[in-house]
């Protein structure tokens, strides 16, 4: 079936540092939206993107939709301790966008 | 009230029994899902419930049984469970039953079968 490979697996950044993550597919993709799980929570929407080359931010998150429709990456500015969690990316395909594809995820450590 | 809430949220139970997870959300939503999330793998649709219809059943076994009542509530009946079953429930809602990809979650129950 359809996967989603998200890169990288983990990270462990020093406060302040900003992060890239990333996430491909091998098929087009509708939309893109980036989740954050923090322990014992269930995952929190970021950002959701529709537009093949939209960029979008919220606060210190930024994200984008390639233009190929084919990957999306969410950068973070100046982490903080907060920032701690697993960010998982999520896509929408062809005719069925009622499923959703997730990523297996990046767990991010923040050394404050 | 917070968005979406679960009950229990910690769960244990034998193969033999007979238990029920809950979901409640106070946003007004017209559609309803329940994921299961293991180790490892990725968050895994078991079904989906639009204005209290089901609408999406993913090959889940039967031994998983569904109930939508209303448009803010939903059940997750479970018995016999296998140990592999164990996992981390989530529930979430959304403005309808399209799949935008917009979710609510709520905090998940955490099930072990024994």
């Amino acid at each position: 079936g359809q996967q989603l490979n998200q890169s990288p697996q983990s990270m462990f950044i020093q406060e302040g540092e900003d992060v890239s993550m990333n996430c491909t597919s091998s098929s087009i993709f509708n939309t893109w939206l980036w989740y954050k799980q923090d322990p014992g929570e269930g995952p929190v929407l970021l950002i959701a993107l529709y537009k093949a080359g939209e960029l979008t931010s919220n606060g210190r998150l930024t994200a984008q939709f390639g233009i190929t429709r084919k990957d999306s990456f969410l950068n973070i500015s100046a982490s903080i301790p907060s920032d701690v969690g697993i960010y998982f990316c999520a896509g929408t395909f062809g005719g069925n966008n009622r499923k959703l594809i997730w990523g297996l995820g990046t767990s991010l450590a923040v050394n404050p | 009230e917070t968005g979406v809430t679960q009950t229990p949220r910690h769960l244990v139970m034998g193969m033999t029994n007979k238990k029920s997870l809950k979901c409640e959300q106070h946003l007004g939503h017209n559609a309803m899902y329940w994921y299961k999330q293991s180790a490892k793998k990725p968050l895994e649709l078991m079904f989906v419930y639009s204005l209290e219809e089901r609408v999406e059943n993913n090959s889940v076994p039967s031994r998983f049984s569904p109930e939508c009542p209303n448009s803010s509530h939903l059940f997750l009946h479970l018995h016999t469970l296998q140990p592999e079953d164990s996992a981390l429930y989530l529930c979430a809602s959304s403005q309808d039953g399209r799949g935008t990809g917009e979710l609510f979650f709520g905090e998940g129950s955490r099930l072990t079968v024994l």
